[in-house]
């Protein structure tokens, strides 16, 4: 139970456009959705937090205009990656907190994106 | 600032042995302390999670142990086995600097792998 589906998980885009990526809550309602990014052989860094209904919140020196969040609805939201550029090149993962375990988190597996 | 880190960086053993694997943090006032393995390409799976309050926890050939005060933490495996081949996240929950009570501030992990 608990499961975050996350698509796609692996992408491959042109330099300039843009990459949506989408993470479901299956069994669960995720009023909360956390968005990290993690670059070669580098801890996972939080990009931004968004809030069903509500605007994210995006950590420090992420570019909110570039990193679009929706969280539209209790089971679904989406980051996208615009006007990407080889350096967004990176694993993207999200995560929801986990309903039934207190402190607890469940993780999407991530997307690998490529930008050429 | 949290910041967390992970020692080794990298552990190569053959199996059967047991293992131990280091976490440090540098804020103490944390909610809690967790253990996730990652597969390539994948997301997390949470293995071990401990409370500030705690000293250490168990889950079958796993056991964490946590020293608040010091800013460490261990994840001890017994008769390791090849399909314990991962990296080994820590993050840490909460802290003085200003991180909310759902953030998790990830150190950089451990490639663990498990020689047959």
């Amino acid at each position: 139970g608990a499961v975050v589906s996350q698509h796609p998980s692996r992408v491959i885009c042109k330099s300039g456009t843009s990459v949506k990526i989408e993470c479901r809550s299956l069994d669960f309602q995720a009023t909360t959705m956390f968005w990290y990014r993690q670059f070669p052989k580098q801890s996972l860094m939080l990009m931004a937090t968004s809030n069903e209904g509500s605007k994210a919140t995006y950590e420090q020196g992420v570019e909110k205009d570039k990193f679009l969040i929706n969280h539209a609805s209790l089971t679904l939201s989406t980051l996208t990656v615009t006007s990407a550029h080889p350096e967004d090149s990176s694993f993207y993962i999200c995560s929801a907190p986990h309903p039934l375990q207190t402190y607890g988190y469940t993780f999407g597996s991530g997307t690998r994106l490529t930008v050429v | 600032k949290q910041e967390v880190t992970q020692i080794p960086a990298a552990l190569s053993v053959p199996e059967g042995e047991n293992l131990v694997l280091n976490c440090s943090f540098t804020d103490s006032a944390i909610y809690n302390l967790q253990w996730f393995r990652q597969d390539p390409g994948k997301g997390l799976t949470s293995l071990l999670l401990i409370q500030s309050s705690q000293r250490e926890q168990t889950s079958g050939r796993l056991n964490a142990s946590l020293d608040k005060s010091s800013g460490r933490s261990t994840l001890y495996i017994a008769a390791s086995q090849p399909g314990d081949s991962a990296t080994y996240l820590c993050a840490v929950q909460g802290g003085h600097s200003g991180a909310g009570s759902y953030q998790l501030t990830f150190g950089k992990g451990t490639k663990l792998s498990v020689i047959p």
